[in-house]
């Protein structure tokens, strides 16, 4: 069956402009997660949402991010007014019931700010 | 405070020697530790969890709580192993600490 699709695959975009990234998890899989890979930090947990709990907000670095799961499926993780320190490769991984640890990544949006 | 460190960014061998990536955790309970890897224009994929002490693909992992290491080993490396290696670590709460990653560089 389909992956995990994350899109655009690439976005440039200029400092302070927001943007918007989007995540389809697999059907079914009731968690999903959103990670930042920057070069030589690895993968930085952000936030986790699942199933129709309050999503653990605990990763976002600051008030500029945010991210919001609908109807349980499509999520989307908004950054307000980028700085160029948010360039990076923001990674979605979903996990089907029970299999917390059994993530599935998607491909990745390579998020460039100039 | 949770943490996994993993020292070495690369590792570099020849086919058929053997290899240890390494991972040490910091934890305060009883973790789970996992090790990820990510073949070359491919995505991020679970190789093995801790509990289930399987090998796969020829590498073993095991945990030592009293030293807090959770390294991967494979005797014999292969060309197709080359990759990049995260070791994670689940401190709860249904998530994921992932250390930075060690790339492993298998040359003929």
């Amino acid at each position: 069956g389909a992956g995990v699709s994350q899109s655009p695959s690439n976005k440039v975009t200029e400092k302070g402009k927001d943007v918007e990234l989007r995540c389809d998890p697999i059907s079914g899989h009731t968690a999903l997660y959103w990670y930042r890979q920057s070069l030589g930090q690895g993968l930085e947990f952000l936030i986790y949402f699942q199933g129709n709990s309050a999503p653990d907000k605990s990763g976002l670095p600051s008030d500029r991010f945010s991210a919001e799961r609908t109807g349980g499926s499509v999520s989307t993780l908004t950054i307000q007014r980028t700085q160029q320190e948010d360039s990076a490769v923001y990674l979605c991984a979903s996990s089907p019931p029970g299999v917390y640890y059994e993530q599935y990544f998607g491909p990745g949006t390579r998020l460039t700010v100039t | 405070a949770q943490r996994v460190t993993q020292p070495e960014k690369l590792l570099s061998v020849f086919k058929g020697a053997p290899v240890e990536l390494k991972c040490n955790y910091s934890y305060s309970g009883s973790p789970e530790l996992f090790w990820y890897v990510q073949y070359s224009r491919q995505r991020l994929q679970l190789l093995l969890r801790h509990i289930s002490r399987e090998s796969i693909k020829g590498f073993t992992a095991d945990l030592n709580k009293g030293e807090t290491s959770f390294h991967l080993k494979k005797p014999f490396a292969q060309e197709e192993d080359s990759a990049m290696y995260y070791c994670a670590l689940s401190g709860g709460y249904n998530k994921l600490i992932f250390g930075a990653g060690t790339r492993l560089a298998v040359h003929p």
